[in-house]
């Protein structure tokens, strides 16, 4: 079946710091990408989709100056949160699908925690 | 607006008995919906899916029926097993066009021995 891997699992980084989440569809191509952020005992909230080649559309309330997703070939993604702060900290998990009528494969997660 | 939410936040059940975990959705035109599990740590694990064409389907274990006129899906998980402990999701796609899932806001299953 479809296979996304998310990269790193967990990271720690210091306030100020950026740091780079990727995801990769492994074994298919990944149309359009989606990242969601997850704080505990929440659900999943979708940031961002972005579409290959294209700019990445960002839901409401969603910095795109400090979440910024890049979706540069059909089976990498990378979220950067830029300038991280404590309330960064959150599990961030991205989906993959090949496309409208095609499922949602998600990664297995980033826990992210900033110091 | 868009949004999927669930009427219980815990639900526990004795091993073995059946459990249906439920779900409201606000926008009738959705057309397509998912049950996720997700245990502590991981990403969402995809359970069963149902699109708005259907009122049924079973999987294995597993069945989810769709009740559109008003706006209620669930999850039913048959003789339930420790491994089934986890929170589960509803995530429905707005029919706007936009292929986003949009999630509700979770129940936590606990199967006690």
């Amino acid at each position: 079946g479809a296979v996304v891997s998310q990269h790193p699992s967990r990271v720690i980084c210091k306030s100020g710091t950026s740091v780079k989440i990727e995801c990769r569809s492994l074994d298919f191509q990944a149309t359009t990408m989606f990242w969601y952020r997850q704080f505990p005992k929440q659900s999943l909230m979708l940031m961002a989709t972005s579409n290959e080649g294209s700019k990445a559309t960002y839901e409401q309330g969603v910095e795109k100056d400090k979440f910024l997703i890049n979706h540069a070939s059909l089976t990498l993604s990378t979220l950067t949160v830029t300038s991280a702060h404590p309330e960064d900290s959150s599990f961030y998990i991205c989906s993959a699908s090949e496309g409208q009528n095609y499922g949602y494969t998600f990664g297995s997660g980033t826990r992210l925690t900033v110091v | 607006g868009e949004s999927v939410g669930l009427h219980l936040p815990t639900l526990s059940v004795q091993e073995g008995d059946n459990s249906i975990i439920n779900c409201a959705y606000s926008n009738s035109a959705s057309d397509y919906f998912i049950w996720y599990k997700q245990e502590s740590g991981k990403g969402p694990q995809f359970i069963i899916d149902i699109r708005s064409n259907m009122d049924k389907r079973q999987g294995q274990r597993v069945t989810v029926l769709l009740n559109k006129t008003v706006k209620h899906l669930s999850l039913q998980i048959a003789a339930t097993q420790p491994g089934d402990s986890a929170v589960y999701f509803c995530a429905e796609t707005p029919a706007s066009g936009a292929q986003k899932l949009v999630f509700g806001q979770g129940t936590r299953l606990t199967i006690n021995p």
